[in-house]
């Protein structure tokens, strides 16, 4: 079966410091994956999404990037943390066909302090 | 992507059938209705699809109206730990570039069952 690996589950960091989340999906191949971030009280915000090893989407212009150094891996990561970077971070996978259900991680809880 | 409605909150009484309504009045021939929910602190949970038929599986059922214009996912015998976030979601059949999807949450359902 597949399964979807997320750290860490909480982190705090200071203003200016960077950033990297780390995501991997085991039990299957060439995935798509995503990252979402859920403010407070808000709905989930897509942030990226990729179809294959170094091909990455952006929805919103943000202090984030991400990355896919391989096949089931992706990164989400920041040079500078801002206040406004804080927030629930969850990653996501699906396979490549269509109805294919998102799968999600049990998330990062992100405070810039 | 259509957008859909749902409302703030519902309770339900545990043991009792939980009824959660959707309306995505603007929804068009391709999309079809997926159902996620969020217990706190977690990740969101696949829970069911559908495009025009009734669809069940061992968590729930998705009845959706002749004209798709809603839907209603039905938790047949809820429980304590079906207290969540429910999240109703239109999607576009075969995504886009490539099958990826840009699924739209919206502030979803809250649901609270009741002991």
């Amino acid at each position: 079966s597949q399964t979807i690996h997320q750290w860490p589950a909480t982190l705090v960091q200071p203003v200016g410091s960077p950033l990297s989340l780390e995501c991997t999906v085991e039990g299957t191949s060439n995935p798509n994956l995503y990252w979402y971030r859920q403010a407070a009280g808000r709905g989930l915000q897509l942030l990226f999404y990729s179809v294959g090893i170094g091909q990455i989407s952006s929805e919103v212009p943000q202090n984030l990037s991400a990355s896919r150094p391989q096949d089931r891996q992706f990164i989400l990561s920041s040079k500078k943390l801002l206040l406004s970077d804080s927030g629930f971070y969850l990653c996501a996978w699906n396979r490549g066909s269509y109805n294919s259900p998102l799968h999600f991680g049990n998330g990062t809880r992100l405070t810039v302090t | 992507d259509a957008k859909t409605t749902q409302p703030p909150s519902m309770d339900c009484a545990e043991g009792r059938a939980a009824n959660l309504p959707c309306n995505h009045s603007t929804i068009s021939g391709n999309e079809y209705v997926y159902w996620y929910r969020q217990i706190h602190s977690q990740g969101p949970q696949y829970i069911i699809h559908g495009l025009k038929n009734n669809e069940t599986n061992e968590m729930a059922s998705l009845i959706i109206t002749e004209d798709r214009k809603s839907s209603t996912l039905i938790l047949p015998h809820a429980t304590l730990r079906d207290t969540a976030v429910y999240y109703c979601i239109v999607r576009v059949k075969g995504g886009t570039q490539g099958g990826s999807e840009k699924l739209v949450f919206g502030k979803g359902m809250k649901l609270t069952v009741n002991p």
